[in-house]
């Protein structure tokens, strides 16, 4: 039963343009989300989360949109660099210790 | 400072046999989690840990698998009677503390298993 669900496996965008990486959940009780990005043979490594509470959070190049009447998030990377180019995975918690996964997006930046 | 690490890096074994994986998070963290991820899916929760004890171990697919922490440090894996749909890449991560609101989860590099 994925809660969670990315459902672009794969993305490839000019560098300098913007990556828009989108994440859907089914789960009403999630009320905080984070974006992880995955370089090959390494751990996810933590990027940006957003709380239930705000509808934006923005760090530096990276800015995360929560809809949630439409139990949809995003990650949008402005302007996307070559060291952008890896696996990014969307997780939500219901305010507790388990993290629920998409499959995870597949982002080349290409020069 | 050491994050997360994770031995061995690659196993490969033969359905049957017992494997164990290994995990050292990073040294104060009391929170320890155990994920797998199947070709082309998302991380699957597996278990988790709040120091020595886990609260929560229904994520763990079988009563083949079993885990334990020790001295609020290492933790093992442990998966018995290894099955072909067993393989997978097993992830473990640790927080301070075990509200994602408060901290997000450091991840060790991950055991990639496969049973032949």
């Amino acid at each position: 039963d994925q809660q969670v669900k990315q459902n672009s496996p794969s993305l490839s965008v000019q560098e300098g343009r913007i990556s828009i990486l989108n994440c859907d959940y089914t789960n009403s009780m999630f009320d905080y989300f984070l974006w992880y990005k995955k370089y090959p043979a390494e751990g996810p490594t933590f990027l940006i989360s957003i709380s239930s509470i705000k509808d934006k959070n923005e760090d530096g190049r990276f800015t995360v949109f929560l809809n949630k009447s439409a139990k949809h998030l995003s990650l949008h990377i402005v302007p996307s660099q070559p060291g952008d180019s890896a696996v990014y995975f969307c997780a939500a918690s219901a305010n507790d210790y388990k993290l629920s996964f998409g499959a995870g997006t597949t982002v080349t930046v290409r020069a | 400072g050491a994050g997360v690490s994770q031995s061995p890096s690659n196993k490969v074994t033969e359905k049957g046999k017992d494997v164990e994986l290994r995990c050292d998070p990073i040294s104060g963290h009391t929170a320890l989690y155990w994920y797998r991820q199947r070709l082309g899916q998302g991380l699957e929760f597996l278990i988790y840990f709040q120091g020595n004890s886990a609260p929560d171990k229904s994520g763990l697919p079988s009563d083949r698998f079993s885990a334990e922490r020790t001295g609020e440090s290492v933790s093992t894996l442990t998966i018995q009677r290894t099955q072909q749909e067993d393989s997978a890449v097993y992830l473990c991560a640790s927080s301070p503390s075990p509200l994602p609101g408060a901290y997000e989860q450091y991840f060790g590099p991950g055991t990639r298993l496969t049973v032949t």
